[in-house]
């Protein structure tokens, strides 16, 4: 069992719909962050959030930290192809950090 | 560029050889991390290293592969005995970490993707 379950598998959307993609685990984390890997690339970071409750915005991307701490959430507003990409949530347990199974998004214009 | 780089990107071999990769992390970092990765799946922790000390193993690494960073700069990953279930793309990563329970973010290399045929 995955100790970051992500949902969905895959997401295809059409250019200027919204998207939310989920990050959920039974544990309880200090810190949660958000990769996005592009084909043929290493993953590429996009976010730490560290305070339950807590939320960012990088442009067009907002992200969630849950109260308890426990789960996280990525949405985007008004996708572009340039946003196609595997969305990774992963943790830090004690300097391993472990990936989710990840969300392939696939953008169409 | 100063990145992360991995060596070599593509290897195909068959069943029963040796492969060995390389890693030269970014210089500054202290901590080196392997990964696999099958399409479409998030990488797969493997083994990281503080620098030469080898921190953790996962374990679903079999005996036949080692890791070794010897001087903590570079690393290599070594895959004796090749099986067609090897098969994926070999990420290396490297942070730089002042604590075990610290956070910090990861530095990718390109991967280095491994055909066992």
């Amino acid at each position: 069992t995955q100790l970051l379950e992500q949902s969905p598998q895959f997401l295809s959307i059409q250019e200027g719909e919204n998207l939310t993609v989920y990050c959920n685990s039974s544990s309880v984390f200090s810190s949660l962050q958000w990769y996005r890997q592009e084909p043929g690339e290493g993953p590429v970071l996009l976010v730490t959030v560290v305070t339950g409750g807590e939320v960012k915005k990088l442009k067009r991307l907002t992200f969630q930290f849950g109260d308890a701490r426990k789960d996280s959430s990525l949405h985007i507003t008004a996708a572009q192809p340039g946003d196609t990409g595997l969305y990774l949530c992963v943790c830090d347990s004690w300097g391993k950090f472990q990936f989710g199974a990840g969300t392939q998004v696939v953008v169409t214009p | 560029d100063t990145g992360v780089s991995q060596d070599p990107r593509h290897k195909i071999t068959k069943r029963g050889q040796n492969v060995t990769f390389r890693c030269d992390p970014i210089s500054e970092h202290n901590r080196l991390y392997w990964y696999r990765q099958t399409l479409g799946q998030g990488p797969e922790f493997l083994t990281y290293f503080q620098n030469e000390a080898q921190l953790e193993k996962s374990r679903l690494l079999s005996d036949r592969f080692s890791a070794e960073r010897p001087k903590g700069s570079f690393s290599t990953l070594e895959i004796q005995r090749t099986e067609q279930g090897d098969s994926a793309m070999y990420l290396c990563a490297s942070s730089l970490a002042g604590s075990r329970a610290g956070t910090g973010e990861l530095f990718f290399g390109e991967g280095s993707r491994l055909t066992v045929l």
